[in-house]
C-alpha cells in the first residue's frame, strides 16, 4: 500500500519546546516538501528537498528545520523560535520526472 | 514575486448546476497547472492537471488554460453536494521546480 504518512495527526506544543513532525513515503519519490496552511489560507512552502542530504528553504523557513538522511523520510522540526506555530502542516512528495505533488494526511499543531 | 490569485468565495451553486472556478497567475514561465480539492480538515487531493492551451476533460471536470491571458479555470458540471470543498489552484514553475498555490475558492453546492 503505497503512499505518504504523517504522524502524529495532532500535536501539542508547550512554550519553548521543539517538536518534530514525521513524514514518510514509500512511493520512491525523490522530492519532498513541507507546507504550512493557516485557516482560510493557501499553502505556504517551508522547506523542500530534491535529493537525499540536500534541502532548500522555502518562503517561510524561519523557526523551522529539516533533515533528509533517507529518501523515504523528511522530518520537520518546529523550533521554539517559531512564535506562531499553530497551523495545519502538510508533507508532499513528487517523482523525479513528474510535476504532480501528492500530499500526506497532515499534522495539526496546537500550542498549549 | 510569483503569485497565483483565486477568488476566495464562498461560491454557492445549486445541485446540478455548473460551478466555475477561476485562477490567474503572474509567472509567464509557468509550465503546468493543477487543481486540488480540499475537504475541511483534510489534505489536498489532485483533481486535474493541464499543460497545454485549451480544454481538458475528465468526467464532470473540465480544466481550461489560456497562457496568453495567464488564466486557468475549472468547470464542474452537474455539481453535487459532495463537491462542496475548497479548490486550490497551483502553478508549477520549471525554474524553481516547485508549486505555488493560490489561497483557494470555497465552493458550496446546495441540495
Amino acid at each position: 500500500d503505497g503512499g505518504i504518512t504523517q504522524s502524529p495527526k495532532y500535536l501539542f506544543r508547550k512554550e519553548g519546546q521543539n517538536v518534530t513532525l514525521s513524514c514518510e513515503q514509500n512511493l520512491n519519490h525523490d522530492a519532498m516538501y513541507w507546507y504550512r496552511q493557516d485557516p482560510g489560507q493557501g499553502l505556504r512552502l517551508i522547506y523542500y528537498s530534491q535529493i537525499v542530504n540536500d534541502f532548500q528553504k522555502g518562503d517561510i523557513a524561519e523557526g523551522y528545520s529539516v533533515s533528509r538522511e533517507k529518501k523515504e523520510s523528511f522530518p520537520l522540526t518546529v523550533t521554539s523560535a517559531q512564535k506562531n506555530p499553530t497551523a495545519f502542516y502538510l508533507c508532499a512528495s513528487r517523482g523525479q520526472y513528474q510535476e504532480t505533488q501528492y500530499f500526506g494526511p497532515g499534522t495539526r499543531l496546537l500550542v498549549l | 514575486q510569483k503569485e497565483v490569485e483565486q477568488n476566495s468565495g464562498p461560491l454557492s451553486v445549486p445541485e446540478g448546476a455548473i460551478a466555475s472556478l477561476n485562477c490567474t497567475y503572474s509567472d509567464r514561465g509557468s509550465q503546468s497547472f493543477f487543481w486540488y480539492r480540499q475537504y475541511s480538515g483534510k489534505s489536498p487531493e489532485l483533481i486535474m492537471f493541464i499543460y497545454s492551451n485549451g480544454d481538458k476533460e475528465d468526467g464532470r471536470f473540465t480544466a481550461q488554460l489560456n497562457k496568453a491571458s495567464q488564466y486557468v479555470s475549472l468547470l464542474i458540471r452537474d455539481s453535487q453536494p459532495s463537491d462542496s470543498a475548497t479548490y486550490l489552484c497551483a502553478v508549477f514553475s520549471g525554474s524553481a521546480r516547485q508549486l505555488t498555490f493560490g489561497s483557494g475558492t470555497q465552493l458550496t453546492v446546495l441540495p
